[in-house]
């Protein structure tokens, strides 16, 4: 869905390394998560936002944090990346009250830790 | 940990034919989502079905949810190649509010 973009695509990374995903929507929701997805293990929430003074962790929130910076963007950041956490990165927004509604989900990030 | 859990894990069909998949889930609800996802890419919804509806069409969709048996199928009826993705199931954490929580997925090939 274009109205959420993700960037970078792609990124490769080493061990120890402070990298940051980011996530912009023009959908004017107020909600928005972080996925990770891994093979075998559908989708784990890492961290979820309900407005921009709002921020919840998720199932999976330990090496991640994450800062939303306006309404439009929401980014993750790993402070110090670790091989395990190799694994395809989504953002995702909703809209309404209740976070029990449609999701729309960006392109992904495919990220790799050596 | 994960709410929803499809089956099969792994179903492929002719053109055609009817794909059908399962989702089960742990504990009360408000509505249940399913989302496609074609290799890769990311999810995109097809259809949510409220606690107090049983059955609902889309299309080729027909979704139907037990929450006595706490369980929904997904029907895709005469499938087409381009059908092939991952479906996934998510619900909403009644008490937890923590968003929605998705199964692991059924992938779903269809060849021609």
């Amino acid at each position: 869905d274009a109205d959420v973009t993700q960037t970078p695509r792609n990124r490769i990374t080493k061990t120890g390394k402070r990298i940051m995903l980011e996530c912009s929507q023009t959908k004017g929701h107020d909600r928005m998560y972080w996925y990770r997805q891994d093979p075998g293990l559908g989708l784990r929430l890492i961290y979820y936002s309900f407005d921009v003074k709002d921020i919840n962790k998720g199932e999976i929130s330990d090496g991640y944090s994450v800062s939303r910076q306006a309404q439009a963007k929401f980014s993750l950041s790993l402070e110090s990346a670790i091989p395990n956490q190799t694994a395809l990165y989504f953002c995702a927004t909703s809209g309404d009250r209740g976070p029990r509604e449609t999701q729309y989900f960006g392109p992904g990030t495919r990220l790799l830790v050596l | 940990s994960q709410q929803g859990e499809e089956d099969p894990q792994a179903l492929s069909i002719q053109e055609g034919e009817n794909a059908t998949m399962n989702c089960s889930y742990k504990t009360s609800i408000n509505n249940l989502q399913w989302y496609r996802q074609n290799s890769g890419r990311g999810l995109v919804h097809l259809i949510l079905i409220r606690s107090n509806e049983r059955e609902k069409h889309s299309g080729r969709l027909r979704v139907t949810l037990d929450t006595s048996k706490k369980s929904s199928s997904l029907l895709i009826t005469a499938s087409r190649a381009a059908d092939t993705a991952s479906y996934f199931c998510a619900t909403d954490a009644y008490q937890a509010g923590t968003a929605l929580i998705f199964g692991k997925g059924t992938t779903l090939s269809v060849s021609s």
